[in-house]
């Protein structure tokens, strides 16, 4: 069975802070891996988007790794700002179309001042 | 100069009732999906639709029937609402089956009392 899972579920931090949430997969055959923000009350909004030949992919403080051999990616968040609140999905495709997406259940970081 | 918009954006109403969502988007987008994220933030696709045609459509009861007047829309009807369809759904788009390249609305809380 195909799926996704995040750690930690939730996360509080001080503000300036590093922090790192990790996803986990079992999505096979694997196209890509995108980091998504959702802030409350709002649709995610993609950070990030990894493909199967990068190990690494920065955008701003959030920089995003993938290893496909272990299927495993992190989205390490630098100097933490309270903007940064939010839930962050990983969400993976499957080569193949349109059906075949994978959501995470979300890590919700609390960036405290 | 909202992407993808639904309307309403919060639902209360009753159960046994009838009611729809609206989605539209300005991306010029062929493809658009109907989300469903639930009490743990698991988001679940539901529907898609490609040029106005169904192409994805996952184990949803009868009750909920998608509708794409034209490519830039597609609403969602839901009849005879029960307690367990409370949720938030997300409308998105994609331009054919780059489905990782979506972009989400704002999300439709709909609460069922």
């Amino acid at each position: 069975k195909n799926q996704v899972e995040q750690s930690p579920q939730s996360l509080i931090i001080l503000e300036g802070k590093n922090c790192t949430l990790q996803c986990n997969y079992t999505v096979s055959p694997f196209s890509n891996l995108r980091w998504y923000k959702q802030d409350t009350g709002r649709g995610p909004v993609s950070l990030t988007i990894m493909t199967f030949s990068e190990n690494t992919k920065s955008n701003g403080r959030y920089t995003a790794t993938l290893d496909a051999d272990t299927k495993q990616s992190s989205l390490h968040i630098t100097a933490s700002q309270l903007s940064d609140s939010a839930s962050y999905i990983c969400v993976v495709f499957i080569e193949g179309g349109y059906q075949k997406v994978t959501f995470g259940t979300g890590t919700k970081l609390q960036v405290i001042p | 100069d909202t992407a993808v918009s639904q309307t309403p954006k919060y639902l209360v109403t009753q159960m046994g009732n009838d009611k729809s969502i609206k989605c539209e988007q300005n991306l010029g987008h062929d493809t658009m999906y109907w989300y469903k994220q639930d009490s743990k933030k698991f988001l679940k696709i539901m529907f898609s639709y490609n040029n106005k045609e169904l192409i994805i459509n996952e184990t949803v009861p009868n009750r909920f029937s998608p509708k794409s007047p034209d490519k830039a829309h597609l609403n969602l009807h839901i009849n005879s609402l029960e307690l367990g369809d409370s949720a938030v759904y997300f409308c998105a788009s994609s331009q054919g089956d780059r489905v990782h390249e979506q972009y989400f609305g704002p999300g439709t809380r709909l609460t069922v009392t």
